[in-house]
């Protein structure tokens, strides 16, 4: 079946413009997770939701960073005023959800961002 | 931040020889999975242990975890150069899926 898809792949914004990443995850998966992945690391946590809700945006850098998942299944991260510091790789992930006993996590490709 | 730390950061072996890697991390946790990214692309899920358990396979995978020392090794035997790509582990630490803290990942290379 479909995997996790993510929108666009590649994204190059002048530094004060907004941006609006798209994912779409596997389908009936509950949970939905937002991590970043700068050049060289490993990803970071941004946000996670269960359905439509947001039960942790502990990992969103700054107030600049709003995710939303209105209908519990496409999920939009949303940047305002870009800054250089924002250029990374966004990736989204969507799992099954605990209450299925399933933890794996499984992955989009990503959007890269740069902020020029 | 990120929780774990692997070791080497980079690895070079032939191929049809076994590669190891190492994770260490800080706090407790409910389980470990490991995770491969070929260049430009998504993350792979390879194999999960649970904080009860001691060693999984999976076909040319073998995972150890030991709770105490708080750290994981990935073996991958018999390589080939497909296996070629960056390898992270990550912890979930509470185990109600929430999120993955990774490491910054090493670097395999399997020369043919």
């Amino acid at each position: 079946g479909a995997g996790v898809s993510q929108s666009p792949r590649y994204k190059v914004a002048k530094r004060g413009q907004d941006v609006a990443l798209r994912c779409d995850p596997i389908s009936g998966h509950v949970s939905l997770f937002w991590y970043q992945q700068a050049l060289g690391q490993g990803p970071e946590f941004l946000t996670y939701f269960q359905n439509e809700a947001q039960l942790d945006k502990s990992g969103l850098p700054s107030d600049r960073f709003f995710a939303e998942r209105p209908e519990g299944s496409v999920s939009t991260l949303k940047i305002q005023r870009t800054q250089q510091e924002d250029s990374a790789v966004y990736l989204c992930a969507s799992s099954i959800g605990h209450l299925k006993n399933s933890y794996e996590q499984y992955f989009g490709p990503g959007t890269r961002l740069t902020v020029t | 931040s990120q929780q774990g730390e692997e070791d080497p950061q980079a690895l070079s072996i032939q191929e049809g020889e076994n590669a190891t890697m190492n994770c260490s991390y800080k706090t407790s946790i409910n389980n470990l999975q490991w995770y491969r990214q070929n260049s430009g692309r998504g993350l792979v899920h390879l194999i999960l242990i649970r904080s009860n358990e001691r060693e999984k396979h999976s076909g040319r995978l073998r995972v150890t975890l030991d709770t105490s020392k708080k750290s994981s090794s990935l073996l991958i035997t018999a390589s080939r150069a497909a296996d070629t790509a960056s390898y992270f582990c990550a912890t979930d630490r509470t185990g109600a899926n929430s999120k993955l803290t990774f490491g910054k990942g090493i670097t395999l290379s399997v020369r043919p």
